[in-house]
Formats: C-alpha cells, sequence, structure tokens
C-alpha cells in the first residue's frame, strides 16, 4: 500500500522555540493532507486539512498563527510549531489522501511525539 | 456536529472468545464508517469500511443507521488481535472523525 512518512519521529525543543514537522507521501500525489494531534491516551483530533498550492483550513480552535502549515508539493505537507510550550507537547499524526477522488483511502504517517521544555 | 463514540477504553478477553468492540455515531448526512487499528509501535491502518462490507483478518462490522452503531465483531479473537481500535466516520469535509479507541487485550 502506499506509504506516508513524517520526520521526526520525535523531537525535543526548549519553549520560545519552533519545531517543523513534515509529512512526506513517498509513492503517490496526494492533494490532500490531514494533521492530527493526539494526546496521551486521548483520540485523534484533526487539527486542520492541508490543500496543495492553497491555504490550509483549520478547526475550530486551532491557531493558524501557531501552527502554520505548509503544502508546496504534491508530496509535501509541513507543520510548524512556533514558539512552542510546553502544553504543544503532543504526537502529530498526518494523514494523506492517494487519488483525486474524495473517497480515496487515507493513510497515515508513524506520527511525531514533540515534547516541549 | 458528527461525533463517534467508543464506550469501552479496555476490551480483555481470551483466545478463542467472541470479540465485539463497540461504535455509535451521530452525524446528520449519510456516514461512511470505518474501522482503523494501530498495533503496538506500528502506524495507524485501515481495517475495514463499512462500504465494502468485507471481512478482514475474520473481523466484520455492519452498520446499523437505525441505532447509528458500527460494531466491529470477530467470533474468535487471536493474540495478534491485541490492539488500539479506531472508529471512524467521515464527514462532507473528507476529513476523519475518531473516537477515543478501545484497547483489545487477547489473553492466551
Amino acid at each position: 500500500g502506499a506509504v506516508v512518512s513524517q520526520h521526526p519521529s520525535w523531537v525535543i525543543c526548549k519553549s520560545g522555540t519552533s519545531v517543523k514537522i513534515e509529512c512526506r507521501s513517498l509513492d503517490f500525489q496526494a492533494t490532500t493532507m490531514f494533521w492530527y494531534r493526539q494526546f496521551p491516551k486521548q483520540s485523534l483530533m484533526l487539527m486542520a486539512t492541508s490543500n496543495e498550492g492553497s491555504k490550509a483550513t483549520y478547526e475550530q480552535g486551532v491557531e493558524k498563527d501557531k501552527f502554520l502549515i505548509n503544502h508546496a508539493s504534491l508530496t509535501l505537507s509541513t507543520l510548524t510549531v512556533t514558539s512552542a510550550h510546553p502544553e504543544d507537547s503532543s504526537f502529530y499524526i498526518c494523514s494523506a489522501r492517494a487519488g483525486q477522488s474524495n473517497t480515496g483511502e487515507l493513510f497515515f504517517g508513524e506520527g511525531s511525539r514533540l515534547t516541549v521544555l | 456536529a458528527q461525533r463517534v463514540t467508543q464506550p469501552e477504553k479496555l476490551l480483555s478477553v481470551f483466545k478463542g472468545a467472541p470479540v465485539e468492540l463497540k461504535c455509535n455515531y451521530s452525524y446528520s448526512g449519510s456516514p461512511e464508517l470505518f474501522w482503523y487499528v494501530q498495533y503496538s509501535r506500528q502506524r495507524l491502518q485501515l481495517l475495514l469500511r463499512h462500504i465494502s462490507r468485507e471481512s478482514i483478518k475474520g473481523f466484520t462490522a455492519d452498520l446499523n443507521k437505525g441505532e447509528t452503531s458500527f460494531h466491529l465483531k470477530k467470533p474468535f479473537a487471536q493474540e495478534e488481535d491485541s490492539a488500539m481500535y479506531y472508529c471512524a466516520l467521515r464527514t462532507g469535509r473528507r476529513a476523519l472523525t475518531f473516537g477515543s479507541g478501545t484497547r483489545l487485550q487477547v489473553q492466551p
């Protein structure tokens, strides 16, 4: 099946710094990618929908200036957590849809664990 | 707004016993329901979807619109079925809304 890769798998940073997480579709083109956040023992919460070549659509309550999303190519979307604080520590997961159809299967990355000290 | 509820955080059964992981949803439109599985140290992967009406690894799930449920069932659990299971609903915006997940432990 299709593969979605995230990098880094885990990152530790100091409070106030910015961290970039990459999400790549390795063997298919993804016009749409989704970014989720997962707190310990909780479900995945959709943060934003990333569309190639256009601005991301953020879910209610997600600060777009805090979580910058860029989807500059059909195989890469990035999530930048700006001025990170300890409460931003979480597991961030991306998913990408294969194909142009809205009903295409979603494939998930392995996740990126962010710890802000 | 759409919502997916998985009432059980943990379900522990013995090998060979039947399994039913519950999932209920609320959504005003026509739902697309999925079950995703996450094995230890692995990424989330699709197990099955209601439109396919197929059985994967012995698991089946039937969409019951009257009860707004999409329970996952398997007649005889295997140890390798131990994992985290998430029920998910696809909305008109094509993003997935996940339930809180149920951890299935199959004991030998």
